[in-house]
């Protein structure tokens, strides 16, 4: 079974603050992990995967496998990164993709 | 980028009759198609996983014959909710995936259906 676990609900930082939305996930494979994102009033959009390796809009993630997790961080939050973000796992090919229960980020200005 | 226009983005209904919601890929061919419910605390559960071509595969707990989906074609899918009850009231998305060439993996969303059933 995989299963995705996000143990905070709300996160508030203030802004300029560092921010780290934490995600442990639970597969026997090698899974693919993702970070999406919600903004208020959009659709669900990707944020970043982990085979890529790259900062999209700050936000950087490493897959570590020893502690199964892949939490999210940028280094100085800006209001306009409140939103809701999903960690999300899907064990490649035609696997099926599951979500955490996502974490709402509030930037406080 | 890839876009997934879900339809309708709201309907209510009365009580015992069936909506049907549509979620298609305008410009790449979706593998695979995933449906999800979006409860009010904004969590995701996934209700099924839909390859063209073949029969959905539900998740536990998600009744087959209530919530019947068809993935006929490589961009469209179909979730018809039969018999419904208030307690089916929620905000159902839909996601789509392209497994070919160039692949990335990722899930492109539809906007999201809004159903109330009174």
């Amino acid at each position: 079974a995989q299963r995705v676990t996000q143990p905070e609900k709300l996160l508030s930082v203030f802004k300029g603050a560092p921010v780290e939305l934490k995600c442990n996930y639970s597969y026997s494979g090698s899974p693919e992990l993702f970070w999406y994102v919600q903004y208020s009033r959009q659709r669900l959009q990707l944020l970043l995967r982990h085979i890529s390796r790259e900062s999209i809009k700050g936000f950087t993630a490493d897959l570590n496998k020893g502690e199964t997790s892949f939490h999210l961080k940028k280094p100085f939050a800006q209001e306009e990164d409140s939103a809701m973000y999903y960690c999300a796992l899907s064990g490649g090919g035609y696997q099926k993709v599951t979500f955490g229960t996502g974490t709402k980020l509030q930037v406080i200005p | 980028g890839a876009v997934v226009s879900q339809h309708p983005s709201r309907v209510i209904c009365k009580s015992g009759t069936s909506v049907k919601i549509e979620c298609r890929s305008l410009d790449f061919q979706a593998t695979t198609m995933f449906w999800y419910r979006q409860f009010p605390k904004k969590s995701l559960m996934l209700m099924a996983t839909s390859n063209e071509g073949s029969k959905a595969t539900y998740e536990q707990g998600v009744e087959k014959d209530k919530f019947l989906i068809n993935h006929a074609s490589l961009t469209l899918s179909t979730l018809t909710v039969t018999s419904a009850h208030p307690e089916d009231s929620s905000f159902y998305i839909c996601s789509a995936r392209y497994r070919g060439p160039e692949a990335t993996g990722e899930l492109f969303f539809g906007e999201g259906s809004r159903l109330t059933v009174l």
